[in-house]
């Protein structure tokens, strides 16, 4: 039974490029979190994902910064216009129904130079 | 969700128990307490859970006293494995149900010598 997969695991982009972040939850999951994680700080909510839909996005950066979750396929966070703050470690969480425990995925590394 | 205060980092030998306090003077009636760790390069892994008195698994005990305004984690017998950072998370499980939420503070940052 696999865990969650993160993919890329390191991804290094230049200023002002975009950068896409995966992530494929354990089977049987269908709700994501997505959590940044600055160096040397905790973790920090940024979004929560049910197939098809956001439920809650008040973590989320408003400019630059994306979420989906489709019907098929992993969920992808998706970084415009990169920025040097943006680097951090990116972590994705799924569960298997709202109300039950997240398990985390091993994170994207971002670094922008 | 509480705010909570730990140590930010510790050191310990290996074979030695280490307890990690964290205050949490502001938890609320329904609120479990949660302990994660993490070790460098990977997500977060749930350790224990509890509400009141003493929890035991195969991994650690957690000590909760009655007024529970703080919580104690106890690794019997560290090895140098389980040099890593500990979270103590407040609420992320209530007596009614689990947040989708969960925030991390910092942590403490146990390091484990021979």
């Amino acid at each position: 039974n696999a865990g969650v997969m993160q993919n890329p695991r390191h991804l290094v982009r230049r200023r002002g490029q975009e950068a896409r972040l995966r992530c494929s939850p354990m089977k049987g999951h269908s709700h994501v979190y997505w959590y940044r994680q600055l160096p040397e700080e905790g973790l920090k909510f940024m979004v929560y994902l049910q197939k098809e839909n956001i439920i809650d996005e008040s973590g989320m950066p408003k400019e630059r910064f994306s979420a989906e979750f489709p019907k098929e396929g992993p969920s992808i966070l998706r970084i415009q216009q990169v920025v040097r703050g943006d680097s951090a470690a990116y972590f994705c969480a799924s569960s298997r129904d709202r109300d039950e425990w997240q398990f985390f995925g091993p994170g994207t590394r971002l670094t922008v130079l | 969700l509480a705010k909570t205060t730990q140590p930010i980092s510790m050191d310990s030998y290996e074979g030695q128990e280490v307890n990690i306090t964290c205050s949490h003077n502001n938890i609320a009636t329904n609120d479990y307490i949660t302990w994660y760790q993490q070790f460098p390069s990977q997500g977060p892994r749930f350790i224990i859970q509890g509400y009141k008195t003493k929890v035991t698994n195969e991994v650690a005990s957690l000590f909760i006293p009655a007024d529970r305004k703080s919580s104690t984690l106890s690794l019997p017998r560290v090895s140098l494995s389980d040099t890593a950072v500990y979270y103590c998370l407040v609420g992320a499980r209530t007596l009614t149900g689990t947040a989708s939420k969960l925030t991390f503070g910092t942590g403490t940052r146990l390091q484990v010598t021979l």
